[in-house]
């Protein structure tokens, strides 16, 4: 066990709807990092947060949002949703805030989403 | 444009042998390089770091090169066993700023009893 929690574990929903996935970092840890894994295009970097602020943005879509909340729990919320939206989401925490290649990324069980 | 490739999906051993897996990027200057093992339906756990300046570090049977004149790096599980099966990711961060991270599509290791 991580140590970082994501909600839910599974999610099946039908295109165009949105969805919102949460995750809890480990106790300590200010970034939060999410990521997409699909078959076709493997594990892409989203986006990270450290402690409330947007840090970095990989390959997230513009009908993909973010957020970090005082709590550091942080919410991905995807809408407009389409088949091609159906991966395992995961998220990761650290400590750090910029030098994430220097530190231990914790990775959650992922949200698995499936749009039908 | 940037490019992460591990050597091949799969990759077939003995047990006790030693596993090398390769990571080759091309157009990337990274700050550091991770390896991740990832078990099915779970998330990656991280096994290695290795910064730009350094050649070699270990950890218990796992070791790992970086060579940035070649832009690659070998990870290698010595005395593998049937619990090393896995697919084993390479992930590449950039350096300065807020940095990112690039993952190799993976190498899937099954070691046979």
């Amino acid at each position: 066990d991580s140590g970082v929690t994501q909600t839910p574990k599974h999610l099946i929903t039908a295109t165009g709807q949105r969805v919102t996935l949460r995750c809890s970092p480990r106790s300590g840890d200010l970034s939060v990092y999410w990521y997409q894994q699909s078959l076709d295009q493997g594990l892409q970097f989203l986006i990270h947060y450290y402690n409330g602020e947007e840090r970095a943005k990989g390959n997230i879509l513009e009908r993909f949002s973010a957020q970090q909340f005082p709590d550091l729990h942080s919410e991905l919320n995807l809408s407009s949703l389409e088949l091609g939206d159906s991966a395992l989401y995961f998220c990761a925490s650290s400590v750090d805030e910029i030098t994430g290649g220097r530190e231990t990324q914790y990775f959650g069980p992922g949200t698995r989403l499936l749009v039908l | 444009s940037q490019k992460i490739e591990q050597n091949s999906e799969a990759l077939n051993i003995q047990e006790g042998k030693t596993a090398t897996l390769t990571c080759n990027y091309t157009n990337y200057s990274p700050a550091y390089l991770q390896w991740y093992r990832q078990d099915p339906g779970r998330g990656p756990v991280f096994l290695l770091l290795i910064r730009e300046n350094e050649k070699e570090k270990r950890k218990e049977r796992l070791k790992v090169t970086f060579d940035t004149t070649l832009k690659q790096s070998l990870f290698h599980i010595t005395a593998s066993q049937p619990a090393d099966s896995a697919t084993y990711l390479c992930a590449l961060w950039t350096s300065g700023g807020y940095q990112k991270v690039t993952f190799g599509t993976g190498t899937k290791l099954q070691v046979i009893p």
